[in-house]
């Protein structure tokens, strides 16, 4: 994940929104994504959003996009127990996709 | 049904092994992706498939060699196993490549 910049850490209270960052060097990305993973698990896509586009909302996910400063973040509403996982941000470069290092999102009682 | 499916799910084999991991699609994706996801949950790709032809290669040792009989299967051929190559790999589909990719459940390869 050398262009691709997340924060491998982040805690939330049950029931508060988490919100996860990224960053991105390569402006000519179409696709960025997020993908979850539970422990043991694959990799669930959760969402992705095209360059062109500054926000989309699914359920309780918000991702937001901002292309000048190449950040990008996922907002979980109402954060509950189920949703402890590493969180991958990831792009399109060329044939490829490229993810960054994985949120942890620890959930606290 | 499993979208994309691996197996074995767990390998443990010696140092010097050669081992096999198969998988399979039924999404008539096009493209199949092999990724290594180390200790710290690291993930690069190492190779892509785009209609059973080699289109990335991501400087990985010749001891790996992906074959892609038909355009639904990718399997990895590992020789001569090395501690260093204990990780879990994941495949994955796209219907094109640089898409989304959904990913199988992933094969624990643990060399001792």
């Amino acid at each position: 994940g050398e262009d691709v910049e997340q924060s491998l850490f982040l805690s939330v209270r049950e029931g508060d929104s988490s919100v996860i960052n990224c960053t991105y060097t390569d402006s000519s990305s179409t696709y960025l994504y997020w993908y979850k993973q539970e422990p043991g698990a694959g990799l669930q896509l959760l969402t992705y959003i095209f360059s062109n586009m500054d926000m989309k909302q699914d359920q309780r996910l918000t991702v937001l996009l901002n292309k000048k400063d190449k950040h990008l973040s996922l907002r979980i509403a109402d954060t509950q127990t189920g949703d402890s996982a590493i969180y991958f941000c990831a792009r399109r470069r060329d044939d490829k996709i490229i993810f960054g290092k994985g949120t942890r999102l620890h959930i606290l009682p | 049904d499993t979208a994309v499916s691996q197996t074995p799910k767990y390998l443990v084999t010696q140092m010097g092994n050669d081992k096999s991991i198969k998988c399979e699609q039924n999404l008539g994706h096009d493209t199949m992706y092999w990724y290594k996801q180390d200790s710290k949950k690291f993930l690069k790709i190492m190779f892509s498939y785009n209609n059973k032809e080699l289109i990335i290669n991501e400087t990985v040792p010749n001891r790996f060699s992906p074959k892609s009989p038909d355009k639904a299967h990718l399997n990895l051929h590992i020789n001569s196993l090395e501690l260093g190559d204990s990780a879990v790999y994941f495949c994955a589909s796209s219907q094109e490549t640089g898409t989304e990719a959904f990913f199988g459940q992933g094969t624990r390869l643990t060399v001792v």
